[in-house]
């Protein structure tokens, strides 16, 4: 299956900082990325949907102006969490579908997922 | 009701023995399902896919759909050690922007040697 890399794999940050995570993919186009987090034992939540070139769109009840995504080019997507507080510790997971003509467009290809750990 | 729905488990079966894990989903209109493996800190990894109902089998896998009930499930045969994780299933679905995935909350298995 096609390779999805996430940067960085785990961050301590202090209440109050932002922090940037970045999905990549690596050897096909990804027009479209997805957005989890997942809580201990518990399943992924759907974040938000983003398209390269327009904005994300956000699941109900995530505060798009507390995570904030970009999705500039068809292989990086960012994922911002701005004023981290110790609530929003999780494990953050990004997934990447190619376009039609690129295939994989019926898989989701995960990446490995960035644990934060908010002080 | 929640859209799809799993047994959280955990779900223990000897080593070599047949592991069921099933998975129902709310809404009928779905047409791909998914199951996906998952071990402690670490990212979902895909098993397989089946669109059609009836059985998909690879290798040691099958899964199982009856889109009539609604219902899907994962065989795992000769069951091992390795295989002991946490199973999503996930059904695929029109989101906000374009098809979307949704996950079960998941079993656990506990494969014991």
């Amino acid at each position: 299956g096609a390779v999805v890399s996430q940067h960085p794999s785990r961050v301590i940050c202090k209440s109050g900082t932002s922090v940037k995570i970045e999905c990549r993919s690596l050897d096909f186009q990804a027009t479209t990325m997805f957005w989890y987090r997942q809580f201990p034992k518990q399943s992924l939540m759907l974040m938000a949907t983003s398209n390269e070139g327009s904005k994300a769109t956000y699941e109900q009840g995530v505060e798009k102006d507390k995570f904030l995504i970009n999705h500039a080019s068809l292989t990086l997507s960012t994922l911002t969490v701005t004023s981290a507080h110790p609530e929003d510790s999780s494990f953050y997971i990004c997934s990447a579908r190619g376009s039609p003509a690129s295939g994989g467009y019926n898989e989701q290809f995960f990446g490995p997922g960035t644990r934060l750990t908010v002080l | 009701q929640k859209e799809v729905e799993q047994n959280s488990g955990p779900l223990s079966v000897p080593e070599g023995a047949i592991a069921s894990l099933n998975c129902t989903y709310s809404d009928r209109g779905s047409q791909s399902f998914f199951w996906y493996r998952q071990y402690s800190g670490k990212s979902p990894e895909l098993i397989m896919f089946i669109y059609s109902n009836g059985d998909k089998e690879d290798g040691r896998f099958t899964a199982q759909l009856n889109k009539a009930s609604q219902y899907v499930s994962l065989l795992i045969r000769d069951s091992q050690p390795s295989d002991s994780a946490t199973y999503l299933c996930a059904v695929r679905r029109e989101g906000n922007y374009g098809q979307n995935f949704v996950f079960g909350p998941g079993t656990r298995l506990s494969v014991l040697p």
